[in-house]
């Protein structure tokens, strides 16, 4: 089983600030690590799959980088803003899972404005 | 909206009882996961289906089962429930089943009070 940890546990940012959170996870039998993007009532929705080492992703202000060799990613956000408000969830996908996810515990970001 | 439907949106029982929650994925994935998140617990991944049959199971209780049908709507049922059991279930449909390069794609979920 894999342990997956996921820092800060929580983050409170100006508008504007940019900021970073990590995500670490043994790095063997890895095979992708998703990022989720979860805001408070909602379902968790799909930001970043990635799956080979040195990989970047991005979608407008938010970023994330895989390092499968000592197992860790980032995600990062450009000039935060209120609507980033939510939990970050990162989850990998052991190698020979058939696709099922390991959920870290999420860093939740609140951005005043 | 992700596409994924889960009924119903809340259900409050009691102990001892027997519930189903229904899930329908996208339409076109083959794939369906079902997770619980209790209260101070990360989502937790209890099993998945592909195009009818089980694949994976994680920390699924024996008092629960699921199954999938041929239209692949998936049902997940709660028996001999305890208040341990209330929380937020989830259920999330993918393209394949045999990979997790794949994005999820989550239901709204159903939240289960047990009294």
């Amino acid at each position: 089983i894999l342990n997956v940890e996921q820092s800060p546990q929580s983050l409170h940012v100006q508008e504007g600030d940019s900021t970073n959170f990590t995500c670490s996870f043994p790095s063997s039998n890895f095979y992708a690590l998703h990022w989720y993007r979860w805001e408070t009532a909602k379902s968790p929705e799909a930001l970043f799959v990635m799956t080979l080492n040195g990989d970047e992703k991005k979608k407008g202000r938010i970023s994330a980088t895989l390092n499968t060799k000592e197992g860790y990613s980032y995600l990062y956000i450009k000039g935060s803003q209120p609507e980033d408000s939510a939990t970050y969830l990162c989850a990998p996908s052991p190698g020979g899972s058939q696709g099922n996810l390991i959920f870290g515990k999420g860093t939740k970001l609140s951005v005043k404005p | 909206d992700s596409g994924v439907t889960q009924t119903p949106k809340h259900l409050i029982t009691a102990t001892g009882q027997r519930v189903t929650l229904r899930c329908s994925p996208r339409s076109g994935d083959l794939s369906v996961y079902w997770y619980q998140q209790s209260l101070d617990q990360g989502l937790q991944f209890l099993i998945q289906y592909y195009n009818g049959e089980e694949r994976a199971k994680g920390n699924i209780l024996e008092r629960f089962s699921a199954q999938q049908f041929p239209d692949l709507h998936s049902e997940l049922n709660l028996s001999s429930l305890e208040l341990g059991d209330s929380a937020l279930y989830f259920c999330a449909s993918s393209a394949t089943g045999t990979s997790g390069a794949y994005e999820q794609f989550f239901g709204p979920g159903t939240r289960l009070t047990v009294l």
